[in-house]
């Protein structure tokens, strides 16, 4: 069975404070890692996906990266609105329906 | 340009009522899920579509119905709703297995059952 863990569960940064979210996985065979933020209110909407070990990508003050067991978000100098909600998930090759499993979430704060 | 379209927004129902939430579409994506979202279990699927007449059960199936008639809607049915069912629905859609771009998601359906 496909497990997304993500940590922390909360983190309030202030202003311009950079930190990393961490998304723990275990999945027979990864086809694809994903990242998504969810603003209060809303659907998630989609940052990146990463498909093996090495990879990185990045928008804006936001970095991906990806290991055989964990990926992170790298958040470099915050500001406020980058606060919400942020949502990992994985694919895994042999999952029919092309479906993701999620996990949790962390809430980040930033605070001005 | 409105990508995945959720009706209605919120909705109250009591418990033993029936009521269908829609979910459409107008990427012409071949694949649709059905997710709801509780506090402290994060999404979790419901049900989900790999084309237009097909349907398959997900995570958390029982108490929900879906049927995919056009490719570009998916419904979501609650024959006889319990408080168990309170929660938010996400509709959701990709183009098929490769999910480069991930899915695009609705806004959300807020469902309180009392």
């Amino acid at each position: 069975e496909d497990q997304v863990t993500q940590s922390p569960e909360a983190l309030r940064l202030q202003e311009g404070e950079s930190s990393s979210l961490n998304c723990s996985y275990t999945v027979s065979g990864l086809r694809g890692l994903f990242w998504y933020r969810q603003d209060p209110g809303k659907g998630p909407e989609f940052l990146f996906t990463l498909y093996s070990a090495g990879e990185e990508k990045e928008k804006e003050r936001l970095k991906a990266t990806l290991t055989k067991k964990e990926s992170f978000l790298h958040i470099t100098a915050p500001k406020p609105e980058d606060s919400a909600t942020y949502l990992c998930a994985v694919q895994a090759y042999e999952t029919s329906g092309s479906r993701l499993t999620f996990g949790e979430g962390t809430q980040l704060t930033v605070n001005p | 340009n409105a990508g995945v379209t959720q009706t209605p927004k919120f909705r109250v129902l009591k418990t033993g009522q029936s009521m269908t939430l829609l979910c459409a579409q107008d990427m012409n994506h071949e694949y649709m899920y059905w997710y709801r979202q509780d506090p402290g279990m994060g999404l979790r699927l419901i049900h989900y579509s790999v084309g237009e007449g097909t349907t398959a059960k997900g995570e958390v199936p029982d108490g929900y119905n879906v049927s995919r008639l056009k490719k570009q809607n998916f419904l979501l049915g609650l024959e006889s709703a319990a408080p168990s069912q309170t929660s938010v629905y996400f509709c959701a859609s990709s183009y098929g297995p490769r999910q480069r771009y991930g899915y695009t998601f609705g806004s959300g359906t807020r469902l309180t059952v009392v």
